[in-house]
Parts: C-alpha cells; sequence; structure tokens
C-alpha cells in the first residue's frame, strides 16, 4: 500500500518568506507526527496529532511554526517569517493509532533551505 | 525526559563478521525502544521495536536487538554483516504516555567487502 508522502520534496526559500510543508500520511492512521532533522543529528520531535488535534505541540521551537489537520489526514506544517536555521529536512510519520507501542512510519521529507 | 545515546558515530566491520550498534537510552517508567536505518536522501525505515515480552527482538533484514533494563541498552545487533547493511542506523525511546519518539544522533555502519 502507499506509504507517507511529502511535499514538495525540496524548497528553497529566501528569508523571511512564509512556506508550506505537506504531509499525506497512511490511509487510515489516527495519529501523525512531525519531526526536523539537521544534518548530523537524530530527528528532533516537533508536534504530534491524534485527530484533528494537537496532542503534543511541546516541540515547536518558536511562534513561527505552526501545524493543522483539520481533516484527520493530510497536515501542513506552516513556518512564519523564515529564518536560515530552520534550514533542514522535515519528516512527517504516521501511526495506526498513537499508541506508544506503534511504529511510526516515515516519509521521505522535504528538504527546506533558507538562503 | 527522555533521551537516547549512540556512543559510536562510526561503525565498521567486515562483510560476514557480526556487527553490534550500541544505543542507551532514559526514560521515566516502562520503554518503548525503537530502531530505524536510513538510506541516502531517504527517509527512514523501521527495523524492529521492543514493547514487552522477550528481552531479545528480531527485526528485518536479519538485525535483532537486546533489550537490557539494568544496562539501559537496546543494542542492535547482525550475526552476518552484508555490504548493503551500509547505512544510517537510528535508536529511539519513547515512554508510555508519549506519543513523540526522543532519537539519537545516529550510528554510520560501514561494512566492507
Amino acid at each position: 500500500g502507499a506509504g507517507v508522502s511529502q511535499t514538495p520534496s525540496n524548497k528553497v526559500t529566501e528569508k523571511g518568506k512564509y512556506v508550506e510543508l505537506r504531509c499525506d500520511p497512511i490511509s487510515g492512521h489516527t495519529a501523525l507526527y512531525w519531526y526536523r532533522q539537521s544534518l548530523g543529528q537524530g530527528p528532533e520531535f516537533l508536534i504530534y496529532f491524534q485527530g484533528t488535534g494537537a496532542a503534543d505541540d511541546s516541540g515547536l521551537p518558536n511562534d513561527r511554526f505552526f501545524a493543522v489537520r483539520p481533516e484527520g489526514s493530510v497536515s501542513t506544517l506552516k513556518i512564519q517569517r523564515t529564518e536560515r536555521g530552520d534550514s533542514a529536512v522535515y519528516l512527517c510519520a504516521s501511526s495506526d493509532l498513537g499508541l506508544a507501542g506503534d511504529t511510526q512510519y516515515f516519509g521521505p521529507g522535504t528538504r527546506l533551505t533558507v538562503l | 525526559a527522555q533521551s537516547v545515546a549512540q556512543p559510536e558515530d562510526q561503525v565498521n566491520v567486515a562483510e560476514g563478521n557480526p556487527l553490534t550498534v550500541k544505543c542507551t537510552y532514559s526514560v521515566s517508567g516502562n520503554p518503548y525502544l525503537f530502531w530505524y536505518v536510513q538510506y541516502p536522501n531517504r527517509g527512514l525505515q523501521f527495523l524492529l521495536k521492543y514493547i514487552t515480552g522477550d528481552n531479545l527482538v528480531k527485526g528485518s533484514y536479519g538485525f535483532e536487538a537486546e533489550f537490557n533494563k539494568s544496562q539501559t541498552s537496546f543494542h542492535l545487533k547482525k550475526p552476518s554483516a552484508l555490504v548493503s547493511d551500509s547505512a544510517l542506523y537510528f535508536c529511539a525511546v519513547r515512554a508510555a504516555n508519549a506519543g513523540k519518539s526522543t532519537f539519537g544522533d545516529g550510528t554510520t555502519l560501514t561494512v566492507k567487502p
């Protein structure tokens, strides 16, 4: 079956611009997660949705970052007033029920470059 | 707070030899532990997980991992390495009441022919 997909695969933007990154989870998965991976580091948690609501947004670095999942399926990560330090690979994952023991399945990521 | 340490940035082994990639963790309560592999320009692929039960868990591609509660470790192992196993490996931990995973910084495994 289809896995997690993310668009775009690459995004280059200028400092100060607004960007949106999209994630399509595995069909039927209740939980959706966003992570950020910088070069040479492991993925860093940003936010987790259970259905339409954000169950844990403790990883969002500041109020320039926001994410939505209005219908409980597709999610969009929004970054306002981008900064060069936002450059990273943004990973999305989904899991069946969002339980601690559930496997999180990852998409290929969106590589964001802020010039 | 939960954390993961992968003490080796790089592991080199010869093809056919056994391999071990180390992982130690810190978490409140019972841990849920995962191993993922990442190939260049690809997303993370799930290898195996420990939830409860037998301390030795078996996963994809002949990999296995041993959960050791007293040493708070979850080392990844394979009896006979293949060149195609060369990749970046991540260990992750999750607390029982948490949705988020905390990842280590990864270990690059290189298997030489």
